[in-house]
């Protein structure tokens, strides 16, 4: 039963457009979102992260939106950079523990 | 470098034998996590503990694996009687105790075993 889910195994995006990713959940009881970004052969690194209680979160050229009533989020990165090309994860809390359930990612590739 | 910090970063050990991993947390952090993700997918929870205490494991941890924090800093991940199926990266993650679950996780650089 995969909770988190990210329906688009990839994504390409040319140089300076808006790349969007989307993460669906289906556990209401979800109430902290986080992004990752990882790279091949290393650890996830943190992006951006949001509370259940706001629908949008932005930090520099990230911005992660929340629907709650759709159980979906969605990562926006502009403009996207060639850096920018990995694979994308969502991950969700249940409330009430400290684990996170991950989706399985999203390959991102940005186009020179 | 203060990040989480693992050990040994690649494994390639033969079927039926032990392996051990180590994990080093942020300093601060009293919150420590076992994930573990294989191609193709998302980084699968298998265990996290709150200073020494083992708060929670997950179905994918058999009886093969067991994972301690005896002091509440460093951890370590020992899996007995290796199988084929064990073949993935090892993944520690530590997080600052708060007054709930929104708290982010920081990742180390996992830890790459193959078995053959």
């Amino acid at each position: 039963d995969q909770q988190v889910k990210q329906n688009s195994p990839s994504l390409s995006v040319q140089e300076g457009r808006i790349s969007i990713l989307n993460c669906d959940y289906t556990n209401s009881m979800f109430d902290y979102f986080l992004w990752y970004k990882k790279y091949p052969a290393e650890g996830p690194t943190f992006l951006i992260s949001i509370s259940s209680i706001k629908d949008k979160n932005e930090d520099g050229r990230f911005t992660v939106f929340l629907n709650k009533s759709a159980k979906h989020l969605s990562l926006h990165i502009v403009p996207s950079q060639p850096g920018d090309s990995a694979v994308y994860f969502c991950a969700a809390s249940p409330s009430g523990t400290y684990k996170y359930i991950f989706g399985t990612g999203t390959r991102l590739k940005v186009l020179a | 470098d203060t990040g989480v910090s693992q050990d040994p970063r690649h494994k390639i050990t033969k079927r039926g034998q032990n392996v051990t991993f180590r994990c080093d947390p942020i300093s601060e952090h009293n919150r420590l996590y076992w994930y573990r993700q294989t191609l193709g997918q998302g980084p699968e929870f298998l265990t996290y503990f709150q200073n020494e205490a083992q708060l929670e494991k997950s179905r994918l941890l058999s009886d093969r694996f067991s994972a301690e924090r005896p002091k509440g800093s460093f951890s370590t991940l020992e899996i007995q009687r290796t199988e084929q199926g064990d073949s993935a990266m090892y993944l520690c993650a530590s997080s600052e105790k708060g007054g709930s679950s929104g708290n982010t996780i920081y990742f180390g650089e996992g830890s790459w075993l193959t078995v053959v």
